[in-house]
């Protein structure tokens, strides 16, 4: 049971690529969120999905774009990076609203941009 | 808007001794509360969730919190750290569909 997959687990970025950071889940689950973490700042949520089709923002959306065309995947598009972004990016996943459910995580992708 | 507040970022026991990580909310709308635990280089893990009934919640690996509406506070307790329980911790607090993390508290167990 694979849970929540995130690729890559590392990468470098020079300041101005870009980049795509993929999520996918295999537990049919609707909601699915993108979060960073930052030392000592907790996660901050980035955006979410209610369901195929549909995403909105989270409370640090800017400098970040999200898709959702399937129930499985939620890939995160960097279309400028910046040092600021630099930042471990974590997906989860849950069955209904996270006000009552539990959030699966993965394991995090750790971005460095130089 | 929700908002949490996880007092200390790093705590230190031995091992066998209690273990207290504090964590206090705001929310305008009932809260749910969940606690969350991280290994090194891991996602995060539920631990337990207080959504409504009993405040005494019970969740995995012996931990336990509960939660005080007068207080605003939902801390997680286990009687007896074991070195495995080495880890950071996050509160988190949710409400109409907005989740809000704590900055998270570093547990080491000393032998």
């Amino acid at each position: 049971n694979a849970g929540v997959t995130q690729t890559p687990k590392f990468r470098i970025l020079k300041i101005g690529q870009s980049m795509t950071l993929q999520c996918t889940q295999d537990m049919n689950h609707n909601y699915m969120y993108w979060y960073r973490q930052d030392p000592g700042m907790g996660l901050k949520l980035i955006y979410y999905s209610v369901g195929a089709g549909i995403t909105d923002k989270g409370e640090v959306p800017n400098g970040y774009n999200v898709s959702r065309s399937t129930t499985e995947d939620f890939p995160l598009r960097l279309e400028l990076a910046a040092p600021s972004q630099t930042s471990v990016y974590f997906c989860a996943s849950s069955y209904q609203d996270l006000a009552k459910n539990i959030q699966y995580f993965g394991a995090g992708t750790r971005l460095s941009v130089l | 808007a929700q908002s949490v507040t996880q007092l200390g970022s790093h705590v230190s026991v031995s091992e066998g001794a209690l273990v207290l990580l504090r964590c206090n909310y705001s929310s305008s709308v009932p809260p749910y509360l969940f606690w969350y635990v991280q290994y090194p280089n891991q996602g995060l893990q539920l631990l337990l969730k207080y959504t409504t009934g009993a405040t005494l919640v019970k969740g995995i690996n012996g931990f336990e919190a509960e939660f005080k509406k007068s207080e605003t506070s939902f801390h997680l307790t286990k009687p007896s750290a074991h070195m495995s329980d080495a880890a950071e911790y996050f509160c988190a607090v949710s409400g109409n569909n907005d989740m809000r993390f704590g900055a998270g508290t570093r547990l080491t167990v000393k032998p």
